[in-house]
């Protein structure tokens, strides 16, 4: 099955200054690459996604590329903002509609 | 516009006791529907998931049961709790075919005492 590795479990950045979380597949057969975010005791909520026919997707501040070769797509937040600051998650999903998600990277913004 | 509705928020159940959370969807028909766990500080570990009411997918083996009675009803149950079965549980539903995003209650908090 599935199997989603992301990287780091924690990262800090300076406000204004980018940040980049990255994250692994195992599936060949996955097509569809959501990210997350999740604030404290919520839901996680859909930030961007994308899919397997294209490279790279933008919207306003945050970017996702997917490089399928190597099985492996990164999200780009930029000019980084305090209210950034949450968890993320991103995922992947194959066979039978399943979702896999990473193990989640705790994003802090210093001001 | 759909909905997805979960309870209770928090939980303090004691160990061997039983338990049922409840999801339900508004809104949409023949949904994916989902159980995650969250432990404390770690990533979404996927449970149970289902296609249609009876179909039950079990991802790991464990001390809890799901069950789907209804096309937009999605029961989590245990007939006795653990201390390790605490965590943060999400339910989640998507469109059942197609690549589209998975939509996530607001969690039940439980912990075993």
């Amino acid at each position: 099955g599935e199997n989603v590795e992301q990287h780091p479990s924690t990262l800090s950045v300076q406000e204004g200054d980018s940040a980049v979380i990255k994250c692994t597949y195992s599936d060949s057969a996955s097509n569809y690459f959501p990210w997350y975010k999740q604030e404290l005791g919520k839901g996680p909520q859909l930030i961007i996604d994308i899919r397997s026919n294209v490279g790279e997707k933008k919207d306003q501040r945050i970017a996702v590329t997917l490089n399928k070769t190597a099985k492996h797509f990164s999200l780009h937040i930029t000019e980084t903002q305090p209210e950034d600051s949450a968890v993320y998650f991103c995922a992947a999903r194959a066979e039978a509609q399943k979702l896999v998600f990473g193990q989640g990277t705790r994003l802090t913004i210093n001001p | 516009s759909q909905t997805i509705h979960q309870w209770p928020a928090t939980l303090v159940q004691p160990v061997g006791s039983p338990l049922s959370l409840e999801c339900t969807v508004e809104g949409t028909s023949n949904p994916n529907l989902y159980w995650y766990r969250q432990a404390a500080g770690r990533g979404l570990q996927l449970l149970f998931y289902s296609v249609g009411i009876g179909q039950i997918s079990s991802e790991v083996p464990q001390n809890l049961s799901a069950s789907r009675p209804q096309d937009r009803q999605f029961i989590l149950s245990s007939k006795k709790l653990l201390l390790s079965d605490s965590g943060f549980y999400l339910c989640a539903w998507s469109v059942l075919l197609g690549n589209t995003e998975a939509f996530f209650g607001q969690g039940t908090r439980l912990t075993v005492v």
